[in-house]
């Protein structure tokens, strides 16, 4: 088992759609979860982070972490065609190294 | 502004020959890394180096070596041990690794591909 699943995609959305991007994990030591945007041909940006369980809200983007499920979701609101890329969630432990889910692609369509 | 560069943008090797991947940080962080990332998985670990002159490997070294010099630069050599260095090599740096998350900012890759 990976110790960081996401679901490939592609995912296709009409422009103003609400998007859910999850990711699920494996490893109750995780502490600290990260989503990542990146477009193509260029290097990930970070776009949230959060510690332990809870909402994070970040204009159009929320991140929420389950830790009773190992569950972590970013909801994009009013989605733009600016939104289409792929969505890295990452997470680690106090003491290890970053670990990155493969990514899901999202396209917003005009 | 500050930030990472790496450079070429696109590198083409030749079977047996060594090439170079630079990456340069302004962001005076101490902590440098080097992921790969292949179609449909996440990004893979190969070097991080925490200060000068100290490096150690990450999860998929082999046939993969790198120097840290200087605080500012941390270039990746990809060896001809590397029978499958076709991917997307991305350079990464952190204020510090500790205990606590201090968030990675990443360069805008270099594209590895085979003659």
């Amino acid at each position: 088992q990976k110790e960081v699943e996401q679901d490939p995609g592609p995912l296709s959305v009409p422009e103003g759609a609400i998007v859910s991007l999850n990711c699920t994990y494996s490893n109750s030591a995780f502490q600290y979860f990260m989503w990542y945007r990146q477009y193509s041909r260029k290097g990930p940006e970070l776009l949230m982070y959060t510690y332990s369980s809870g909402n994070k809200e970040d204009g159009r983007f929320t991140a929420q972490v389950d830790k009773s499920s190992k569950y972590i979701s970013l909801f994009i609101r009013d989605s733009q065609p600016s939104d289409s890329a792929t969505y890295l969630c990452a997470t680690k432990t106090s003491y290890d190294k970053v670990i990155f889910g493969p990514g899901t692609s999202l396209s917003v369509i005009p | 502004d500050g930030g990472i560069t790496q450079s070429p943008k696109y590198l083409f090797r030749k079977e047996g020959q060594n090439v170079t991947l630079s990456c340069e940080q302004n962001l005076n962080h101490d902590a440098m890394y080097w992921y790969r990332q292949d179609p449909g998985q996440g990004l893979r670990l190969i070097y991080y180096s925490q200060i000068v002159n100290d490096f150690q490997k990450g999860d998929i070294a082999e046939g993969y070596s790198v120097s840290r010099e200087k605080k500012e630069s941390f270039p990746l050599t990809v060896t001809s041990a590397q029978k499958n260095p076709t991917a997307f090599y991305l350079c990464a740096s952190s204020i510090s690794e500790d205990s606590s998350y201090q968030p990675q900012h990443f360069g805008d890759g270099t594209r590895l591909s085979i003659l």
